[in-house]
């Protein structure tokens, strides 16, 4: 079946531009999940979704990052006023539930550059 | 906080090489341990996992196995292909369910 889809799969933006960033996660999976890899670093936590609960926004590195869930299906992470320093690329996963035994599967990311 | 630390790359074998990356953790609680990796040009895919304690993962000749008297999870393979020309990360998910810890990756380069 379909994996976890990302768009746009490149996004160039001037600083100050305000960028979406959609993902589609597979098709019943309750948990979606928003990473950040900067270049040659590991992954960033930045929000997590599991069904009705409320968010866990723990990750947000500032008031900038915004991100909203359609029920279980598509999830938008909005960055307003860019800068810089948010180029990088943005990884969104999603698993069938939120326990730990449940494996997250990545779609093939987003990679933003702020110019 | 969670954190996760791996051996620094860039780590380049010959063929048939034993390999070994090195892992340690640390987190309160019980945390689920996973080694992903990232081949050239593609997602991230998970490629084992294990959660407890003594328990060992394996998957296409890998294996980690779980030890948390030194909180480690090194990541090994008897010998070594092309193929296996990656980036490997080691993750731990904790009492948090939701949020997962990755260490920075390491580079393998397989020469032939």
């Amino acid at each position: 079946g379909a994996g976890v889809s990302q768009s746009p799969s490149n996004k160039v933006t001037e600083k100050g531009k305000d960028v979406e960033l959609r993902c589609d996660p597979i098709s019943g999976h309750t948990a979606l999940y928003w990473y950040r890899q900067r270049l040659g670093q590991g992954l960033e936590f930045l929000i997590y979704f599991q069904g009705n609960s409320a968010p866990d926004k723990s990750g947000l590195p500032s008031d900038r990052f915004s991100a909203e869930r359609t029920g279980e299906s598509v999830s938008t992470l909005t960055i307003q006023r860019t800068q810089q320093e948010d180029s990088a690329v943005y990884l969104c996963a999603s698993s069938s539930g939120g326990a730990l035994s449940y494996e997250q599967y990545f779609g093939p990311g987003t990679r933003l550059t702020v110019t | 906080g969670d954190s996760v630390t791996q051996m620094e790359g860039p780590v380049t074998l010959s063929e048939e090489a034993f390999l070994t990356i090195n892992c340690t953790y640390t987190a309160t609680g019980y945390p689920s341990l996973f080694w992903y990796v990232q081949y050239p040009g593609e997602g991230l895919q998970l490629l084992l996992k294990a959660t407890k304690a003594d328990d060992k993962g394996s998957n296409k000749g890998f294996e980690a196995t779980y030890r948390k008297e030194t909180t480690s999870f090194h990541l090994e393979k008897g010998s070594v292909q092309v193929s296996d020309s990656a980036v490997y990360f080691c993750a731990l998910r904790g009492t948090n369910a939701g949020k997962s810890t990755f260490g920075d990756g390491t580079t393998l380069t397989v020469k032939p």
